[in-house]
């Protein structure tokens, strides 16, 4: 089983600040690597998929980025409707998914 | 546009069953590939099974913690996802979401792009 390791797991941080979220994978996954957004409640949303490429509708200040086993997602200029727990998934291996980043506002 | 809403959630005592609905609309999910994802409460996301598009054979594939218990399958006819749930356990407790993956020019791509809003599973005595 491929696990996946995300860092930091809570960030806090204010609107309009720019972060990077981190991934690492125990093994390559070349660029089959995803991020989601999870808001309370809610269903995951789909953000980016192979490691870079922003999925239909996302806003462009998210951006994903990586190869191998080390994945980041940045999200610039944040917007109070980012503040969400952020999970990363590969597909290299059937599918498992990292633990989490939570995001909450300062 | 695209919709799948999920059913079929409850209470049921360890070793019981219970069968999941995800009525799908939009598109058809035959030629799709659908998978059951859950999430344990306060904790993240693990996948649970799969069905391959049609063209593709309509195989089926689980994640080892549900393998022998957990069927996925399919009723073209009504456009509907089923995961029927048998000898549940306590640790099988969560909300269970039914996704459609992300599907482009280059076939499958593996990640779920569609989710419906999620049937919450509780086992329990």
């Amino acid at each position: 089983e491929i696990v996946l390791t995300q860092s930091p797991a809570t960030l806090s941080l204010s609107p309009g600040e720019r972060v990077t979220l981190s991934c690492r994978a125990s093994q390559s996954l070349t660029n089959f690597l995803g991020w989601y957004q999870q808001k309370p409640g809610q269903a995951p949303r789909l953000l980016i998929y192979d490691a870079s490429n922003r999925a239909a509708g996302i806003p462009t200040r998210f951006s994903g980025s990586g190869s191998g086993t080390d994945f980041t997602l940045t999200i610039s200029n944040l917007e109070p409707e980012d503040f969400a727990v952020y999970y990363c998934q590969q597909r290299g291996y059937w599918y498992t998914f990292g633990q989490g980043t939570k995001l909450e506002i300062k | 546009e695209v919709q799948l809403v999920d059913s079929g959630g409850g209470l049921v005592e360890p070793g019981g069953s219970l069968r999941l609905s995800c009525a799908a609309s939009g598109f058809s999910s035959t030629n799709a590939y659908m998978t059951w994802v859950r999430q344990a409460p306060g904790r993240g996301l693990e996948w649970v099974a799969r069905i391959k598009s049609k063209s593709d054979g309509a195989t089926t594939d689980y994640a080892a913690p549900v393998k022998g218990r957990f069927i996925i399958s399919r009723d073209d006819s009504q456009n509907t996802l089923y995961l029927q749930m048998d000898s549940l356990k306590a640790e099988d407790t969560g909300v269970y979401y039914c996704t459609r993956e992300l599907s482009d020019s280059s076939g499958p791509r593996h990640y779920f792009q569609y989710w419906g809003q999620g049937s919450l599973v509780t086992v329990s005595s």
